[in-house]
């Protein structure tokens, strides 16, 4: 079945340490987002790709980084300076072109909490 | 910029009554609408969408109509059932990224 897959569900991130969250994609999509959705809100953009080897940041980038190496993968890296990392985190992806072209697709979630 | 705005929640009903949530939008041009639906934690489906004017998208006994007169895209089911339980978001689509801007969400609770 094709789909979107994110690793780990959940993830626990210490002081000053950076972690890295996975998202792959089977779909065979161009487009590739990140998304942050906190207790009672609505998602916010983090960083979007359209193309491999091409990235942009979204409405809150700060303290995130991104690369976009393969089709299929576009991880998501939250850094020690990013204050307020506790959040739920989506991944989304879409074909860029056809009549579905602006839907987006989204992954399962992972959940990161701070000790 | 583009926004959303959805009804206050939470929403809690009684098994088959009717359901409306509220979406009105602010945006330049026509942009695509849509509803997604995320259960508990899970990540969004998609439930029923609308590319242009007067377009109704319908999913699973939810509708909703493109509004472009009063900027809305009201989510109506004319009987809910519990396992419709879930919160519920409404979005547009802009932007050279073609990124989504979310409303919200809107919890909705379903009592047997």
């Amino acid at each position: 079945d094709g789909g979107i897959t994110q690793s780990p569900k959940y993830l626990f991130r210490k002081e000053g340490q950076n972690v890295t969250l996975s998202c792959e994609q089977n779909l065979n999509h161009d487009a590739m987002y990140w998304y942050r959705q906190d207790p009672g809100q609505g998602l916010r953009l983090i960083y979007y790709s359209q193309i491999v080897n091409d990235f942009q940041k979204g409405d809150i980038a700060e303290g995130y980084s991104v690369s976009r190496e393969k089709k299929e993968s576009f991880p998501l890296t939250v850094t020690s300076a990013q204050k307020n990392p506790t959040a739920f985190y989506l991944c989304a992806s879409r074909l860029r072109a056809g009549t579905s072209s602006e839907t987006q697709y989204f992954g399962p979630g992972t959940r990161l909490l701070v000790l | 910029g583009d926004s959303v705005t959805q009804m206050e929640g939470p929403v809690t009903l009684s098994e088959e009554a009717f359901l409306t949530i509220n979406c009105t939008y602010t945006a330049t041009g026509y942009p695509s609408l849509f509803w997604y639906v995320q259960y508990p934690g899970e990540g969004l489906q998609l439930l029923l969408k609308a590319t242009k004017a007067d377009d109704k998208g319908s999913n699973k006994g939810f509708e909703a109509t493109y509004r472009k007169e009063t900027t809305s895209f009201h989510l109506e089911k004319g009987s809910v059932q519990v396992s419709d339980s879930a919160v519920y978001f409404c979005a547009l689509v802009s932007g050279s990224a073609r990124q989504l801007t979310f409303g919200s969400g809107t919890q909705l609770t379903v009592l047997p």
